[in-house]
């Protein structure tokens, strides 16, 4: 397997707008998490999917932020309008199980809002 | 309020020394602890997992202990190498695993 797969690896944008951050699953997992982490706050949890629907999103900051995962095999972070303070790498995670099954991290996606 | 705190939060080590890396919480009901291990540039990578019964757990060079009474963690890693060089992040779950605490992170700098 490919492992967690995110898209782009780099993204450079303007403050205002519009940011989508793509994520594809392992095969399998049941579980999908949207984590964002920055040297100030470290790794954050923002939302978790479990069979597509959304379970706990707590963590999402504003609603500048939405998360969708339409299909087992792909979800999307957005960000409208985008702020400088969004400067982070955001990263998403699958697990197969609940409880103790480990996470498998994707490579992140570093978002630059100037 | 569930918290993870690590220490120290950075260190440096000559290639070949031990290191131990610490990690307190304060997480309740207890479920369980990972260590991760984190390259610059890259997604964590799971090192260890204990559960409240277990003391220590090893994966080659690394080494987990758990106290569950004093709710302290630590990561010792021995002979270290250049490779060793990354953030390492311990995670808390709660029973149940609705709460997922992250720590800071230590960051190690292992010199040649």
């Amino acid at each position: 397997d490919a492992g967690v797969i995110q898209s782009p690896r780099h993204e450079v944008t303007e403050m205002g707008q519009e940011v989508t951050l793509r994520c594809k699953p392992i095969s399998g997992h049941d579980y999908l998490f949207w984590y964002r982490q920055t040297m100030m706050r470290g790794l954050e949890l923002l939302i978790y999917f479990n069979n597509n629907v959304p379970i706990d999103d707590s963590g999402m900051p504003e609603d500048r932020f939405s998360a969708k995962m339409p299909n087992a095999s792909f979800s999307t972070l957005k960000i409208q309008p985008s702020e400088p303070r969004d400067s982070a790498v955001y990263f998403c995670a699958s697990r197969k199980l609940a409880g103790a099954d480990e996470q498998y991290f994707g490579p992140g996606t570093r978002l630059t809002v100037t | 309020k569930n918290q993870v705190e690590q220490s120290p939060q950075s260190l440096i080590i000559l290639e070949g020394k031990n290191c131990t890396l610490q990690c307190n919480y304060t997480v309740s009901p207890f479920s369980n602890l990972r260590w991760y291990k984190q390259d610059t540039g890259r997604g964590p990578v799971s090192l260890t997992i204990m559960t409240f019964s277990e003391n220590t757990k090893s994966n080659g060079r690394y080494t987990a202990t758990l106290d569950a009474d004093t709710k302290q963690s630590s990561l010792h890693i021995t002979a270290s190498q250049l490779s060793d060089s990354a953030s390492y992040i311990c995670v808390v779950r709660d029973t149940g695993g609705f709460k997922t605490i992250f720590g800071a992170g230590t960051r190690l700098f292992v010199k040649a």
